[in-house]
């Protein structure tokens, strides 16, 4: 059973646009959220983290988490080619739990 | 100076092989990770240690059998090798277990199994 479900993508948008990466997660104990990226053959690091109802914004990036839609996005602004990789929304629950990862959606932001 | 360390890069081997792969951090963490990343690219927990104990295992077959020998080092050896086997091994650490920990992966072990 998938507890975080992204779309694969890929997801193409022009450079200088707005990209939207969408998440879902079934688990309601879960309490922390991540956004990771992942070039290709490389390994996933971290860009945004978010526990609390609402928007958080990081230069270009904004994560928005709606905890009763069960619901994770991370917007980033102003795309750029370099911006071009998989994004791994993954979800933790308290205590000695660890991080459950959705599959990525691949982001192409074209020049 | 890399923070997260793994050992090797590319292991290419024949099934029912044993292999181990190492990884080392110098950020002085408490908690250690491996995730396995298949073909389709899907992250997966395999083990976690804190402070040198296990912490988590995640329905990983016994073939697998994880080592710390201190907090700075957790390694994984494999046991007859599967063509299942094959994938991408991330080692990572966090400062610790809490809510706000942030995860530094290794740069990941290419696997494959003949």
């Amino acid at each position: 059973q998938k507890e975080v479900e992204q779309n694969s993508g890929p997801l193409s948008v022009p450079e200088g646009a707005i990209a939207s990466l969408n998440c879902t997660y079934s688990d309601r104990g879960s309490q922390s959220f991540f956004w990771y990226r992942q070039y290709s053959g490389k390994s996933p690091e971290l860009i945004m983290s978010i526990y609390s109802n609402g928007d958080k914004e990081d230069g270009r990036f904004t994560a928005q988490l709606n905890k009763a839609s069960q619901y994770v996005s991370l917007l980033i602004r102003d795309s750029q080619p370099s911006d071009s990789a998989t994004y791994l929304c993954a979800s933790r629950k308290g205590g000695y739990s660890t991080l459950t990862f959705g599959k990525g959606t691949m982001l192409l932001v074209s020049p | 100076d890399t923070a997260v360390s793994q050992t090797p890069k590319y292991l290419v081997t024949q099934m029912g092989n044993d292999k181990s792969i190492k990884c080392e951090q110098n950020l002085g963490h408490d908690t250690m990770y491996w995730y396995k990343q298949d073909s389709k690219k899907f992250l997966k927990i395999m083990f976690s240690y804190n402070n040198k104990e296990l912490i988590i295992n995640e329905t990983v077959p016994n073939r697998f059998s994880p080592k710390s020998p201190d907090k700075a080092h957790l390694n994984l050896h494999i046991n007859s090798l599967e063509l299942g086997d094959s994938a991408v091994y991330f080692c990572a650490s966090s400062p610790q277990m809490g809510r706000a920990d942030t995860q530094y992966f290794g740069p990941g072990t290419r696997l494959t199994v003949l």
